[in-house]
């Protein structure tokens, strides 16, 4: 069975620091990497994904994750945050073949104060 | 419409009733699926329709818990004699079709639960 773990559950930030949130995955098989954010108040949006090829992948509103194989590793990075990036953050796995059901981590909750 | 629309937004009941919550997935979205997220946890896979088939319920906690899709659109989950461990957000959400393109669910804002 598939799980994810996200190790940072409560994040607080300053605007214009950087920010990195770690995510881990168990699986035996070929896996799709996703995280989502859930801003205050909205539904949850797919904030990048990665399915193969070059392991850095870059998504909306300057954010990047790198996938290291090596390492069942999807940690979400920016390089400045904004007091608009508060939000929570979820990582999540789904097996490459069968059913799309994703299987997500707990959450990060960042705040970023201005 | 333009999103997964989820209703009700929010629903209190007491212990034992029955509670039918419903999801309008996106037009064309052929797969569904239920999550039930507690608070300060990610969301839990419960079911997963695609058109009208149930294919996969294993997430369902216990046989009070029920998911219907009878037109392959519009979903209800049902909780009969809900309990105190159901309250919870329930979200609903929609895809197109497998394939490498399509794999982004799109949310809806939920229903949450509260059993008292």
């Amino acid at each position: 069975a598939q799980s994810v773990s996200q190790h940072n559950h409560h994040v607080i930030l300053s605007e214009a620091a950087s920010l990195e949130l770690g995510c881990n995955y168990s699986y035996g098989g070929t896996v799709n990497l996703f995280w989502y954010v859930q801003y205050p108040g909205q539904h949850l949006q797919l904030l990048l994904k990665y399915f193969s090829g070059d392991p850095l992948v870059k998504g909306i509103k300057g954010f990047e994750a790198e996938f290291i194989k090596s390492k069942f590793s999807f940690n979400l990075r920016k390089p400045s945050v904004q007091w608009s990036d508060t939000a929570e953050y979820f990582c999540a796995v789904n097996a490459r073949t069968g059913f799309q059901k994703l299987v997500f981590g707990t959450g990060t909750r960042l705040l970023v104060s201005p | 419409g333009a999103g997964v629309s989820q209703s009700p937004r929010y629903k209190v009941a007491k212990r034992g009733q029955d509670v039918a919550l419903r999801c309008d997935p996106i037009s064309g979205h052929v797969s569904l699926f239920w999550y039930q997220q507690a608070l300060g946890q990610g969301p839990e896979f419960l079911t997963y329709f695609q058109n009208e088939a149930q294919l996969d319920k294993s997430g369902l906690p216990s046989d009070r818990f029920f998911a219907e899709r009878p037109e392959g659109s519009v979903s209800t989950l049902k909780i009969q004699r809900t309990q105190q461990e159901d309250s919870a957000v329930y979200l609903c959400a929609s895809s197109l079709p497998r394939g490498q393109a399509n794999e982004k669910l799109f949310f809806g804002s939920g229903t949450q639960l509260s059993v008292l």
